[in-house]
């Protein structure tokens, strides 16, 4: 299993307030994703980053940021908490992104609760 | 944002059948993975396919990338009670990267000892 821990695995909060996931791996990959999973939604991008530094915005980003300051560590942060984000957020990385690319491995997952 | 068309959505099935399920899409894809999540666990990739034809195996697992380019499918020999839990299809496209990996809905297996 590739190395990917993910914290907390669960939190409960409360509207209006900051939440910060993390999202550490061991592998030495350099692209790591954020995605949150809901009911009928399947799983969408939240961001992305293809190194140190180098972020980007994926499909569903309002009210999210990211920051990597270290090729082991993602963290996603949730500026103010709002009920909409209630769900489970999943880390993912990957070696590459080449032609033959697309295999993501998965972290646990982090349940989040907004009240 | 975009969504394959994976289906069914959900099976009951007794152990030791024969499961078929399937991904569609309205785009030409040049990769269809397929993963699998048990409850409370990430996905975890089970195939990947990169060629339009190709049929490849993973024990009792078998996918297949349609000659179309926009369909897959995934085959899943003598059920056993482990093979519960939730598959997901994946596709890219040629101008795409894992940023721009589409997904299915899920298909929701239950296995009846």
């Amino acid at each position: 299993d590739a190395g990917i821990t993910q914290s907390p695995r669960h939190k409960v909060t409360e509207t209006g307030t900051p939440v910060t996931l993390r999202c550490h791996q061991t592998e030495n990959h350099r692209y790591m994703y954020w995605y949150r999973q809901d009911p009928g939604h399947g799983l969408r991008l939240i961001h992305y980053s293809y190194g140190v530094k180098d972020t980007d915005k994926g499909e569903v980003s309002d009210g999210y940021s990211v920051s990597r300051s270290k090729t082991e560590d993602f963290l996603l942060t949730l500026e103010s908490a709002t009920s909409s984000q209630t769900s489970v957020y999943f880390c993912a990385i990957s070696e590459s992104e080449g032609a033959m690319a697309g295999e993501l491995f998965f972290g646990e997952g982090s349940r989040l609760t907004v009240l | 944002g975009q969504q394959l068309n994976q289906s069914p959505q959900s099976m009951f099935i007794q152990e030791g059948e024969d499961v078929s399920m399937n991904c569609t899409s309205s785009s030409i894809f040049n990769t269809w993975l397929w993963y699998k999540q048990d409850p409370g666990e990430g996905p975890v990739l089970l195939i990947a396919l990169y060629k339009a034809g190709e049929l490849t195996s993973n024990g009792r697992l078998t996918a297949q990338f349609g000659i179309t380019r926009k369909d897959s499918f995934l085959n899943i020999s003598a059920s056993i009670p482990s093979d519960v839990g939730i598959y997901f299809c994946a596709g890219r496209n040629n101008a795409g990267n894992n940023r721009k990996l589409i997904w299915g809905l899920g298909t929701s297996l239950a296995v009846n000892p």
